[in-house]
């Protein structure tokens, strides 16, 4: 079971990049990466995910190097709506139950 | 669509009481999980269900915790003699390929 490492909270401004980066230094072959945004008093919801390379949808990006040991979340512009708390998780979609681990997640609090 | 939908939205109980609350996922999931989030903290997996198999309890921080899932459709989560660090917010999710999909959760309060 991948466990993963992000820091705890991050400060932006609006219209600013965030990259959010987690470390994951013993995934396994078969293991996706797989990044959630959380909003207060809501359950998470899926954002992105990615095997290797470069994924983009219409929310954001994640880049993953080849060593696949960290990956970054790229959010572009962010907005005070950005304001959540992002979780990375490293699973295998070929398996279930606790390959799908939510960590403590990272706090991002977008300032005016 | 229907999304994922847990009842109650929040239950409040005396310690030593016994709640269930209740999980309906979306239509044709196979996939289905319960989590725990005590506040300002991650993701506490607590079981998760896998259409007719096993499910997997290894989430499940003591005996006075269970769930069940009738095939693929509903999922209910029982705490016997419930205590005051039960409290937290219970939440549900159901996955058919990549994503999960949450429910609202279940607020419970244990005094």
């Amino acid at each position: 079971l991948a466990k993963t490492t992000q820091p705890i909270s991050m400060d932006s401004y609006e219209g600013q990049e965030v990259n959010i980066t987690c470390s994951h230094n013993n995934i396994a072959t078969n293991d996706y990466i797989t990044w959630y945004q959380q909003f207060p008093s809501q359950g998470p919801r899926f954002i992105i995910q990615g095997y290797k390379t470069k994924v983009t949808n219409e929310v954001a990006s994640l880049f993953i190097p080849a060593d696949r040991k960290s990956s970054t979340l790229s959010l572009p512009r962010v907005s005070l709506s950005d304001t959540a708390v992002y979780y990375c998780l490293v699973g295998d979609l070929a398996s279930y139950g606790q390959n799908f681990v939510f960590g403590p997640g990272t706090r991002l609090s977008v300032l005016p | 669509g229907a999304g994922v939908s847990q009842s109650p939205s929040n239950k409040v109980t005396e310690k030593g009481k016994d709640v269930e609350l209740r999980c309906d996922p979306i239509s044709g999931h196979t996939a289905l999980y319960w989590y725990r989030q005590r506040l300002g903290q991650g993701l506490e997996f607590l079981i998760y269900f896998q259409g007719n198999s096993a499910p997997d309890k290894s989430g499940l921080p003591s005996d006075r915790f269970s769930a069940e899932r009738t095939g693929e459709s509903v999922s209910t989560l029982t705490i016997q003699r419930t205590q005051q660090e039960d409290s937290a917010v219970y939440l549900c999710a159901s996955r058919e390929a990549v994503e999960q999909f949450f429910g609202p959760g279940t607020r419970l309060t244990v005094l």
